[in-house]
């Protein structure tokens, strides 16, 4: 068992659409990341939250540390958010979902 | 095949000591990726390897790093001269690419955390 769940695995949407990337973890954390990674390797690190709600234009991510989940929103969608979405959990140490892969077409 | 695995899980050195550090990846998985974590920052990219070549490297990389897949299977990441700067976790992972921007079983490994006093 993952100690960090995404779902969707896959997900393609049009372009405008509302996006949500779904994260569950099962250990204790200090912080949790989400991540993206495009094609060409380079990951870039998005959100790092430990609790509530934080935004960053188009996206938002929460994190409930109650539930132990977080969401990572994309609203008014466009195709160069098309990437690999990756939830990561640090506790003890590094846990990482396995990446929710996005394709957003025109 | 129980995922990616990394050797060793920690490893302490003396300032100006050369370290290696092995990742196996999943045996299917044709992509390679090395990536460091500092405390408190998310992950920084490092390099790739699609089978064994090394297909782009981080700015991050500097002449002091290497690293090698030699028959596009295992790899290893050499941190030569070391630096007290270089102190994080470096983190493995691997994929499958297919056509275009799909990435499959993206898996990472549990990293090798250096602490260089």
């Amino acid at each position: 068992k993952n100690e960090v769940e995404q779902s969707p695995q896959n997900l393609t949407a049009q372009e405008g659409e509302f996006i949500t990337i779904n994260c569950s973890y099962s250990v204790g954390i200090s912080a949790l990341h989400w991540l993206q990674q495009h094609p060409g390797g380079g990951i870039v690190s998005l959100f790092m939250l430990s609790s509530g709600k934080k935004k960053h234009g188009r996206l938002i991510a929460t994190i409930n540390i109650q539930e132990k989940h977080s969401s990572l929103h994309i609203t008014a969608s466009h195709p160069r958010d098309s990437a690999v979405y990756i939830c990561a959990v640090t506790g003890n140490q590094f846990y990482f979902g396995t990446g929710t892969s996005l394709t957003v077409i025109p | 095949d129980t995922g990616v695995s990394q050797d060793p899980r920690h490893k302490i050195t003396k300032r100006g000591q050369n370290v290696t550090f092995r990742c196996d990846p999943i045996s299917e998985h044709n992509r390679l990726y090395w990536y460091r974590q500092t405390l408190g920052q998310g992950p920084e990219f490092l390099t790739y390897f699609q089978n064994e070549a090394q297909l782009e490297k981080s700015r991050l990389l500097s002449d002091r790093f290497s690293a090698e897949r030699p028959k596009g299977s295992f790899s290893t990441l050499e941190i030569q001269r070391t630096e007290q700067g270089d102190s994080a976790m470096y983190l493995c992972a691997s994929s499958l690419a297919g056509r275009g921007v799909y990435h499959y079983g993206y898996t990472f490994g549990s990293g090798t955390r250096l602490t260089v006093v």
